[in-house]
């Protein structure tokens, strides 16, 4: 079945550095799906990407979909204290989605 | 809207014990998804609902594990007997449609001892 993998598992900042994401599936993706959770809360949708190569950008989130629509990436400028929390990546097969594990990110101040 | 409404927050039970989960989804929501949250394993799909009718139960772990959707505002998870194992946090989510994005309730934290 599908699977998607994520890397790194966990990213340590000083706030102010930049942060990023990779996200890799085993098959080709109809579209997929980035969530956040903050420590103790619940998966947030944060954006979806559908088109093959589609940049968007959100504020200082810069999110991307690979040309083959096998992988994608989450790009942080300049971390702050509020981006804490477990970046997932999903990718959508039929109408549910399979996570990736997900990266911790801590900034520190 | 409130969202997605899951009950209880929290649950200690001992192994052994019958554990239910309860699950409101969004009103003209028409897929709803359980899933299981740990340390080792991540986000798990356990099985999803489209109009009531349960459409893929693969990841439900064993027969232990059963769910229910009566009507198209409550849904449930069940686990009888609950083994230590089961420990997690399980999250309820739903959808409407093809629409993009899936709404997260705020999980019941289930702990079996």
């Amino acid at each position: 079945g599908q699977q998607v993998m994520q890397i790194p598992q966990y990213q340590h900042v000083q706030e102010g550095e930049d942060f990023t994401t990779y996200c890799n599936s085993s098959t080709t993706l109809s579209n997929i799906q980035w969530y956040k959770q903050r420590p103790g809360g619940h998966p947030v949708f944060l954006i979806q990407l559908v088109k093959s190569g589609e940049v968007k950008k959100q504020k200082r989130l810069t999110f991307q979909f690979g040309e083959a629509k096998k992988n994608s990436s989450l790009h942080i400028t300049a971390t702050q204290t509020t981006d804490v929390g477990t970046y997932f990546c999903a990718g959508k097969a039929g109408y549910a989605l399979n996570f990736g594990k997900g990266t911790s990110l801590l900034v520190t101040p | 809207d409130a969202g997605v409404i899951q009950s209880p927050r929290h649950e200690v039970t001992e192994m052994g014990q019958e554990v239910t989960l309860r699950c409101k989804p969004i009103s003209g929501h028409d897929y709803l998804f359980w899933y299981r949250q740990t340390m080792m394993r991540g986000l798990e799909l356990l099985i999803y609902f489209n109009n009531n009718v349960p459409i893929d139960d693969s990841g439900m772990p064993e027969d232990r594990f059963s769910a229910k959707m009566p009507n198209a505002s409550f849904s449930t998870l069940k686990i009888q007997p609950s083994e230590p194992r089961d420990s997690a946090v399980y999250f309820c989510a739903s959808s409407h449609g093809k629409a993009t994005e899936a709404f997260f309730g705020q999980g019941t934290r289930l702990t079996v001892v």
